[in-house]
């Protein structure tokens, strides 16, 4: 079953401006991760937050979590051309084999518009 | 530090025909991850090695998925007889374990699947 999901789907907004996405989640999670992925390159790690964290900042992105309902939010602010990609959150439900596999949501399509 | 690397970045085959995938990991990672996105869905959870031995395999589709990972260094993952619904990028990603009680992968580039 479909561990995450972000929400909206696409997003499209002028440079300069702030971006945000939202994620929820199903099962109870120790720590959730936010990726990038521009077109053609594999995904990258930009930032996690831990279940017992709420806040969390890294330059111009900053991560809620909110363990009660089971989501969260990464805000670019500033936005650059250069973040144009795709954003995916991540989280680490532990298996039924207690391994630490990442299950990934459909991910949000971000365009910045010079 | 090399990343993960992936080969090939994009493969087009016939329906019924055979590809196999192969994905070399950052030295020294024992977890060694396959992934699969098709069309614009979910990166979905395929397998996950630790070392040579699969961890979980919950995620393959059917048994015309093989992966192998001999030697706990490099992993192949064979298509075989290939499907119109296997068209997808197939991504591989590694990670040392838990750091910190978190597991951060790193991805390869992906490998696209066409399947005509």
């Amino acid at each position: 079953s479909q561990q995450g999901e972000e929400d909206p789907q696409a997003l499209s907004i002028q440079e300069g401006e702030n971006a945000t996405m939202n994620c929820s989640y199903k099962t109870s999670i120790n720590n959730l991760q936010w990726y990038r992925q521009n077109s053609g390159r594999g995904l990258v790690h930009l930032i996690l937050i831990r279940s017992n964290e709420r806040e969390k900042h890294s330059g111009r992105l900053r991560v809620t979590l909110d363990t009660s309902k089971k989501s969260s939010s990464l805000l670019i602010t500033a936005s650059r051309a250069a973040d144009t990609a795709s954003y995916f959150c991540a989280t680490d439900a532990r298996s039924n084999f207690g391994n630490e596999k990442l299950t990934f949501g459909t991910g949000t399509r971000l365009t910045i518009i010079p | 530090e090399a990343g993960v690397t992936q080969f090939p970045s994009h493969s087009v085959i016939e329906k019924g025909q055979t590809v196999t995938l192969r994905c070399d990991p950052i030295s020294g990672h024992d977890n060694l991850y396959w992934y699969r996105r098709v069309m614009g869905k979910e990166i979905k959870f395929l397998l996950h090695f630790v070392k040579e031995s699969k961890q979980d395999e919950s995620g393959m589709p059917n048994n015309r998925f093989l992966a192998e990972r001999t030697g706990g260094t490099y992993s192949t993952l064979k298509v075989q007889p290939a499907e119109l619904e296997d068209s997808g990028v197939y991504f591989c990603a590694s990670s040392p374990g838990l750091l910190s009680g978190a597991n951060v992968l790193t991805f390869g580039a992906g490998s696209r699947l066409t399947v005509l």
